[in-house]
């Protein structure tokens, strides 16, 4: 099984919900990770998790708050979203996050709108 | 901090033709490089990547790419393309280039393989 599992795939949420996007692999990486990809741009990291630790945060505003429940699973907690943040949230894992294992498996992404 | 350069937004190219995507990075060390695909509506998939070794690395689909230090570049090339590659191609590095546990990838800013009939 290489895959990353994201759910759902299409989400639509008002800026006073509160939602949650998930994400599961069952590789047994140790290294996943949470994207912001807007159109026609090229994904932009979040945060990192490394043994379910959280190891970067790339200065994320804190109504995005990760969560690594365990080793296979990632949540993105989403409250008072803004429209700006509508785009395709890709969850991504690999083995451990070193450079020889930097391989990335990426999931379908999660299409968020905010209306 | 790394930086990757794709000059070309979009390449138009008639199916069968050859085709190559260029990439370019910033650092004057040993660096770490990918080429990643993504289809419409889709997430990222891996073509091929450059760790250390033979410049020439041979990915999937058809794909190939080719590490020039001197030129910093990573170019990918396919010697015949199907209607079937169109989609946004990703080229991108390790940052730091030595790893370590902030590694993380840094992205180009993409390139549109438009493959016509």
């Amino acid at each position: 099984d290489t895959e990353v599992t994201q759910t759902p795939k299409h989400l639509v949420m008002g800026m006073t919900n509160k939602k949650s996007l998930k994400c599961e692999q069952h590789m047994g990486h140790r290294a996943m990770y949470w994207y912001k990809q807007k159109a026609k741009k090229p994904p932009e990291l979040m945060f990192v998790y490394s043994y379910e630790k959280l190891s970067i945060n790339e200065s994320v505003p804190s109504r995005f708050s990760p969560e690594c429940p365990n080793s296979s699973l990632l949540n993105l907690h989403l409250h008072a979203l803004q429209p700006e943040d509508s785009a395709l949230y890709l969850c991504a894992s690999s083995q451990e996050p070193e450079p020889h294992s930097l391989e990335a498996f990426f999931g379908q992404g999660t299409r968020l709108t905010v209306v | 901090a790394q930086s990757v350069t794709q000059l070309d937004s979009q390449v138009p190219v008639f199916e069968e033709a050859p085709v190559e995507l260029r990439c370019n990075y910033s650092s004057s060390v040993s660096v770490y490089l990918f080429w990643y695909v993504q289809y419409p509506n889709q997430g990222l998939q891996l073509l091929l990547k450059y760790l250390s070794g033979s410049t020439l690395v041979k990915g999937i689909n058809g794909f190939e790419a080719e590490f020039n230090k001197s030129q910093t570049s990573f170019h990918l090339r396919k010697p015949s393309v199907h209607i079937s590659d169109t989609a946004e191609y990703f080229c991108a590095v390790s940052d730091p280039p030595y790893g370590g546990a902030t590694n993380k990838l840094i992205f180009g800013t993409g390139t549109l393989l438009a493959v016509q009939p």
